[in-house]
């Protein structure tokens, strides 16, 4: 089945413990991309990936970090967690940024709380 | 710098009606637009997109957009409404002119939350 994951679905953590959420895709997409959802603010992007080693910054990137070694995976880090990170994130991949082919499939979402 | 804004928080609709959800945007040349839903305990699903061509656009669901450059908008309109399409609803928007690896900058609305009443 075509998709994307993430893990973990669910994380509780304090202050200033580093983390890793973990995204990857089988469709072999070159695109991929984290957002955050927070309400009333709805989707922002924080960091994308056009492809392997190439990775930008989004509208919201301060406090994380994201590699891409191999196009499956693209991993969000945050180095020292802090309350206001806390939020919904979604990994999403999509064959190519802009042309026909430009439509985004979204992970499951893993919703995170900083104390 | 793109943006894009989607000016109801929310959408109340009788089923059978028309419902229409507003979104209007800014980029600096022609741009691509999205939409995207999500439904309650569900993951985000894309609906359509508009690229190049014909304005209006028919997506997922009996769902069309028609894109209008002079009023830079994108609205989203289904011409009878069903209870099961009451979702929260976000246009989003790509500059594809945009330098370098900018144009993989993907902005998207604060979302607009759909309620269609039985």
């Amino acid at each position: 089945e075509a998709q994307v994951t993430q893990n973990p679905r669910y994380l509780i953590t304090v202050t200033g413990k580093k983390l890793t959420v973990t995204c990857s895709q089988n469709m072999n997409h070159e695109y991929m991309s984290w957002y955050r959802q927070d309400p009333g603010l709805g989707l922002r992007q924080i960091y994308y990936s056009m492809n392997v080693e190439v990775t930008d910054k989004g509208d919201v990137p301060e406090g994380y970090k994201v590699s891409r070694k191999e196009k499956r995976n693209f991993p969000l880090i945050l180095e020292s967690p802090s309350p206001n990170q806390t939020s919904l994130y979604f990994c999403a991949s999509s064959p190519l940024a802009g042309g026909l082919t430009d439509t985004q499939y979204f992970g499951p979402g893993t919703r995170l709380t900083v104390l | 710098a793109q943006s894009v804004a989607q000016p109801e928080d929310q959408v109340n609709v009788a089923e059978g009606n028309p419902l229409t959800v507003k979104c209007t945007y800014s980029v600096s040349g022609n741009p691509y637009l999205f939409w995207y839903v999500q439904y309650p305990n569900r993951g985000l699903q894309f609906l359509l997109k508009y690229i190049t061509g014909d304005n209006l656009v028919k997506g997922s669901y009996g769902f069309e957009a028609e894109f209008n450059k002079s009023q830079t908008s994108f609205h989203l309109k289904k011409p009878s409404a069903l209870v099961s399409d009451s979702a929260l609803y976000f246009c989003a928007v790509r500059d594809p002119n945009a330098g370098g690896t900018s144009y993989g900058k993907l902005t998207f609305g604060q979302g607009t939350i759909l309620t269609v009443h039985p």
